[in-house]
């Protein structure tokens, strides 16, 4: 059972839009911020948006991080079948005093 | 070209002991965290705890403190994570990151390439 809850999967067609969410709770989304990681079949977890809403270097901006109270979402513009991987939200917990992951979201492009 | 390279695949007995590593370069070792994330196969990512390579203190999720030891040696920059006593349920892909904080924001880039560990009698 993870701390931070998301849906186990998503789908959407080529170029459609598609949102992910993340639910936490007041010890770790509610004062912290909330990073998303992207895991290609076969591959290590890569960062995708880190501070709630922020591209890294080389990362599209058709990926858009939001944040608000206790939740946070990815969403996915011009879905493209690359886009199929694993989506983990990840956020500190002071009431744990370590990081906490979401279950991940198995996205798959129809 | 900041990375950290994992050593690799590991397969031991349930009972034996490992320690795995994790290399970094292209940055200074000492500015950052490293933290170690397990994945069970066809599941989530699990959070093991951190170690800050400056003085090697290290912050362990409960979950984990007691059955596993986090160490750094900054001369080699390098990570490492051990087990005294495998278990099978220790079968997992092991991943080591770089935890940056700035001004309180903080995330893991990059990431190992990730080492599998194997136990099976």
């Amino acid at each position: 059972q993870s701390v931070l809850t998301q849906p186990p999967s998503a789908s959407g067609t080529p170029g459609q839009k598609v949102t992910i969410s993340c639910s936490g709770s007041s010890s770790n989304i509610g004062i912290n911020t909330v990073n998303w990681y992207q895991q290609l079949p076969g591959t290590a977890p890569k960062l995708l948006i880190y501070n709630n809403n922020q591209w890294p270097s080389g990362v599209s901006d058709r990926f858009s991080g939001s944040k608000s109270g206790t939740s946070a979402s990815l969403a996915i513009s011009g879905l493209q079948s690359e886009d199929e991987a694993d989506y983990y939200c990840a956020a500190w917990d002071d009431s744990l005093n370590g990081w906490v992951f979401g279950g991940g979201t198995k996205l798959t492009v129809l | 070209e900041v990375q950290l390279v994992q050593s690799g695949a590991e397969v031991r007995k349930p009972g034996q002991s490992l320690r795995i590593s994790c290399k970094a370069f292209g940055y200074r070792f000492t500015s950052s965290w490293i933290t170690w994330v397990r994945q069970v196969p066809g599941r989530g990512l699990e959070w093991m705890g951190r170690i800050d390579p400056t003085d090697s203190y290290v912050n362990y999720s409960p979950s984990f403190r007691g059955h596993v030891t986090i160490s750094a040696d900054k001369s080699t920059s390098t990570a490492y994570l051990q087990w005294s006593i495998l278990e099978a349920s220790d079968n997992a892909i092991y991943y080591c990151a770089r935890g940056i904080a700035v001004d309180g924001i903080r995330w893991f880039d990059p990431w190992g390439q990730g080492t599998l560990v194997t136990v099976s009698s």
